[in-house]
C-alpha cells in the first residue's frame, strides 16, 4: 500500500522559505503515471491545491511567483519551496497523489504536517 | 483559476435523514469532479470522481450527480460516521481548485 509522509520544519519566520519533502513509500514515485501535488489547508479553513508536478508544475495563480517544485525518483521523494512566507501561509500541509486517466482525484493523501509561520 | 463555490457551508441533520450538497463552477468545467470526506485532524479522503463513480470501499449511500454547471453529493440515510466535512473538487483544468466546503453536523 503506498503511502505518504511529509516532512520539514514546523516553524519557519516570515520572509524566509518553507521547505517541505514528501517521502513515498510502499512503491514507487512515477512520474509518468501520476501527478504529485501539495495542498495546504489553514486552521479552520478549506483546502487550497498549491501545485501538482508532472515534469511541470501547475501551481495556483496566486502563489506562482512563491512555489518551486521537484521530484527525485531515484529517493522517492517530492518537495515544495514556498518563499517569501508570511503568517497567511500558516496551515496543515499535504502531500497527495493526482490519480489521472479518466480519475482526476487525490486517491493517496499524507498525514499532513503544521507549519507555522512566526518570528 | 475556476472558482468553485459549495453550499450550504453547513446543514445539520439527524441520523437517518439524507443530504445534499451542491458545488457550482465559475465556468463551464467537464465531468472530472471529485468529492471528499475530511474528519477532524484526518487528511481527506476521497468519496466519489467523476462526478459519479464511487471510489471502491466507499458505502453506496453516497452518490454523485450534475445538472448543467452544479454538481451535487447526496448522502441517503445518514450515518454517525458521516458527520464531517466535504469538500468538491474540480479537474477541469490547472490549477485545480476546492470548493469551500461543508460541514455536516448532527441535529
Amino acid at each position: 500500500q503506498l503511502q505518504l509522509l511529509e516532512s520539514g520544519p514546523g516553524l519557519v519566520k516570515p520572509s524566509e522559505t518553507l521547505s517541505l519533502t514528501c517521502t513515498v513509500s510502499g512503491g514507487s514515485l512515477s512520474i509518468s503515471e501520476y501527478y504529485w501535488a501539495w495542498i495546504r489547508q489553514p486552521p479552520g479553513k478549506g483546502l487550497e491545491c498549491i501545485g501538482t508536478f508532472y515534469y511541470n508544475t501547475y501551481s495556483k495563480s496566486s502563489l506562482k511567483s512563491r512555489v518551486t517544485m521537484s521530484v527525485d525518483t531515484s529517493k522517492n521523494q517530492f518537495s515544495l519551496k514556498l518563499s517569501s512566507v508570511t503568517a497567511a501561509d500558516t496551515a496543515v500541509y499535504y502531500c497527495a497523489r493526482l490519480a489521472v486517466q479518466g480519475v482526476w482525484a487525490f486517491d493517496i493523501w499524507g498525514q499532513g504536517t503544521m507549519v507555522i509561520v512566526s518570528s | 483559476d475556476i472558482q468553485m463555490t459549495q453550499f450550504p457551508s453547513s446543514v445539520s441533520a439527524a441520523v437517518g435523514d439524507s443530504v445534499t450538497i451542491t458545488c457550482r463552477a465559475s465556468q463551464v468545467i467537464s465531468s472530472y469532479l471529485a468529492w471528499y470526506q475530511q474528519k477532524p485532524g484526518k487528511a481527506p479522503k476521497v468519496l466519489i470522481y467523476a462526478t459519479s463513480t464511487l471510489q471502491s470501499g466507499v458505502p453506496s449511500r453516497f452518490s454523485g450527480s450534475v445538472s448543467g454547471t452544479d454538481f451535487t453529493l447526496t448522502i441517503s440515510s445518514l450515518q454517525p460516521e458521516d458527520f464531517a466535512t466535504y469538500y468538491c473538487q474540480q479537474a477541469n483544468g490547472f490549477p485545480l481548485t476546492f470548493g469551500g466546503g461543508t460541514k455536516v453536523e448532527i441535529k
